[in-house]
This record gives structure tokens, sequence and C-alpha cells, in this order.
């Protein structure tokens, strides 16, 4: 089984600063890695994802992630930050093969003026 | 195209009513999922169908059943609400599970009393 941890629930940081939010899984097979953002009151919408490859991703809105297999970690990563940022990001996984995904409990990137 | 689309946005319940919560999507996806959302918890999934007449359970099914009768629609049901069913409510759409980007509806929120 699968699980997925984000350590930060929230994260403040300053307009134009740049910011790390943090995930790490733990799977005993290979997996697939997400990084969705979900605006307020909206659903969620997929920013990123590794299926295979360079372990370096590049996302929407100039977000970026690195898969470490060695860390088990996919951390998500923007070098600076708009006030439309503010949004909750949820890291999730999916075991190669198979059709379901597993979410962390979210970060609230919330970016101050 | 539409997307995927979801009705109510809102509802309140007593315990022990019955309702379904309806979910549509215009892309064709094979894959069709629900989630519940609650604070603290991330997303954990509900049911899952991976085309029309094939149902399966996720991490929390108990209180809910699904049918697949048309690969566009696929509705919740909760036959005996409960208090413990408070939440908000996402279906999601993809091609196939696994690897593919997972459409999300807008979320029905739900409280019962």
């Amino acid at each position: 089984a699968q699980s997925v941890t984000q350590l930060d629930s929230q994260v403040p940081v300053f307009e134009e600063a740049p910011v790390e939010l943090r995930c790490n899984y733990s799977s005993s097979v290979s997996v697939y890695l997400f990084w969705y953002v979900q605006y307020p009151n909206q659903g969620l919408q997929l920013l990123l994802k590794y299926l295979s490859g360079s372990t370096l991703v590049k996302g929407i809105n100039g977000f970026e992630a690195e898969f470490n297999k060695s860390q088990t970690s996919f951390h998500l990563r923007k070098p600076s930050v708009h006030i439309s940022d503010t949004a909750e990001y949820f890291c999730a996984v999916s075991e190669t093969g198979a059709n379901n995904l597993f979410f962390g409990t979210g970060t609230r990137l919330t970016v101050i003026p | 195209n539409a997307g995927v689309t979801q009705t109510p946005k809102f509802q309140v319940l007593k315990t022990g009513q019955s309702m379904t919560l309806q979910c549509a999507q215009d892309m064709n996806h094979e894959y069709m999922s629900w989630y519940r959302q609650d604070p603290g918890m991330g997303l954990r999934l509900i049911h899952y169908s991976v085309g029309a007449g094939i149902t399966d359970q996720g991490e929390v099914p108990n209180g809910y059943n699904v049918s697949r009768s048309t690969t566009e629609d696929f509705p919740l049901r909760l036959l005996s609400a409960a208090p413990s069913q408070t939440s908000v409510y996402f279906c999601a759409s993809s091609y196939g599970g696994g690897s593919y980007e997972q459409y999300f509806g807008p979320g029905t929120r739900l409280t019962v009393t």
C-alpha cells in the first residue's frame, strides 16, 4: 500500500520569494507522482506529474518538482511566487499499472503581499 | 466541453435521509471516481469505475453505493445519511487510471445534521 506525507500543513511566503512544498511517499513498488492545486471553492487541477525519465519535471504556472527515488521524495518548487499562487497543494501517488490515486493531506500556501 | 459536472453544489440532509449526488462527464473517459475531502485529511477515494457496468470500492466505501450504467454518468448514493458523512465530495474522470491526469468536478458540499 502507498502513503503520502506532506510535512507542512501551512506555508506562508512573501510575494516574489521562492517556495518549496515537501512531499514524501512510501511504496513497495514503482509509482507515478503528481501535484494538484486547489484554488478556493474549486476542484483540483493538475500542476505536473512524474511518470518516468528525467527526474526534474516542469509544470504549469512556473512550478517544477524533482523526483528523488533514494529519498522517496517529490518536492514542489517555484523560484518566485505570486499572489495568485495562494491555494492548497496536494501531492498524490499511484502505483504503476493501478487505477487509483492516494493523496497527501495538503499544504496551504499563502502568499503575503 | 463542459468537463466534469456535479449537482447539487450544496445540500443539507437530516440523519437517516437518503440522496444521490450526480456526476457527469462529456470527455468519453472510461475511468471515474468519487472522493471525499475532509479538513486535514486530504482526499480519500470512496468508489471508482473503470468502465460502464464495472465499479469497485476505494478506501472509504461504507455508507455509499455507486453504479455506472453509462460512460457519462457516475452517481453516488447515500442510503442513510450520518453526520460523519458531512464533507465535500468530488467526482473525477480520466482516460484511464494510474498515469493519466484526473479531471475534477467543482464539488458538492454536504452537511448532515
